[in-house]
């Protein structure tokens, strides 16, 4: 199973940007890696997917090296409303749902 | 569009007593339905997931069970609850062969159940 390693938390200023790294040291061939973004008592939601090298959305970038060892999730200019927990989630190229681990998350805090 | 719908939003339960969460999913057809717990504090732990009607696994042992008795229904039980049964339930959904993690999971809004 390919283990995730995340920092407990960060902290960060509106305006600035973030990027938050995931290892995942044993990630498979197959393996695609997956952030999502969780408010309290809310459920996760997804924010983006990759593969290889970069992937950019409308909300974040994601860059996963060659080795594909580690991956960083980035914030381009946050505000206060992206204060919430970000998982990293390893796993897929067809597996079972039996895979699915999700780590305890970046609580990433934003100050005005 | 897709909708997740789970219910009741929240519980206050004694131990020992029975317990009965319900999800369903709208606008789609086949979905892989799971079962996650989380802890205060914590992160998501799977508890079960289906990739269809009567087909339910188990990730972790415990005195709580799960059916799928419609496409779309996905059901979360238990006989006699334990303190360490609380927590925040959620239900998600996906489409994907293989209910993965490759599958993007949307998730309900999730049920915070206290068993005192």
């Amino acid at each position: 199973l390919a283990k995730t390693t995340q920092p407990i938390s960060m902290d960060s200023y509106e305006g600035q940007e973030v990027n938050i790294t995931c290892s995942h040291n044993n990630i498979a061939t197959n393996d695609y890696i997956t952030w999502y973004q969780q408010f309290p008592s809310q459920g996760p939601r997804f924010i983006i997917q990759g593969y290889k090298t970069k992937v950019t959305n409308e909300v974040a970038s994601l860059f996963i090296p060659a080795d594909r060892k580690s991956s960083t999730l980035s914030l381009p200019r946050v505000s206060l409303s992206d204060t919430a927990v970000y998982y990293c989630l390893v796993g897929g190229g067809y597996s079972s749902a039996s895979k699915i681990i999700f780590g305890s998350g970046t609580r990433l805090s934003i100050r005005p | 569009s897709q909708t997740i719908h789970q219910w009741p939003a929240t519980l206050v339960q004694p131990v020992g007593s029975p317990l009965s969460l319900e999800c369903t999913v709208e606008g789609t057809s086949n979905p892989n339905l799971y079962w996650y717990r989380q802890a205060a504090g914590r992160g998501l732990q799977l508890l079960f997931y289906s990739v269809g009607i009567g087909q339910i696994s188990s990730e972790v042992p415990q005195n709580l069970s799960a059916s799928r008795p419609q496409d779309r229904q996905f059901i979360l039980s238990s006989k006699k609850l334990l303190l360490s049964d609380s927590g925040f339930y959620l239900c998600a959904w996906s489409v994907g062969t293989s209910g993965g993690a490759e599958d993007t999971q949307y998730f309900g809004p999730g049920t915070r159940l206290t068993v005192l």
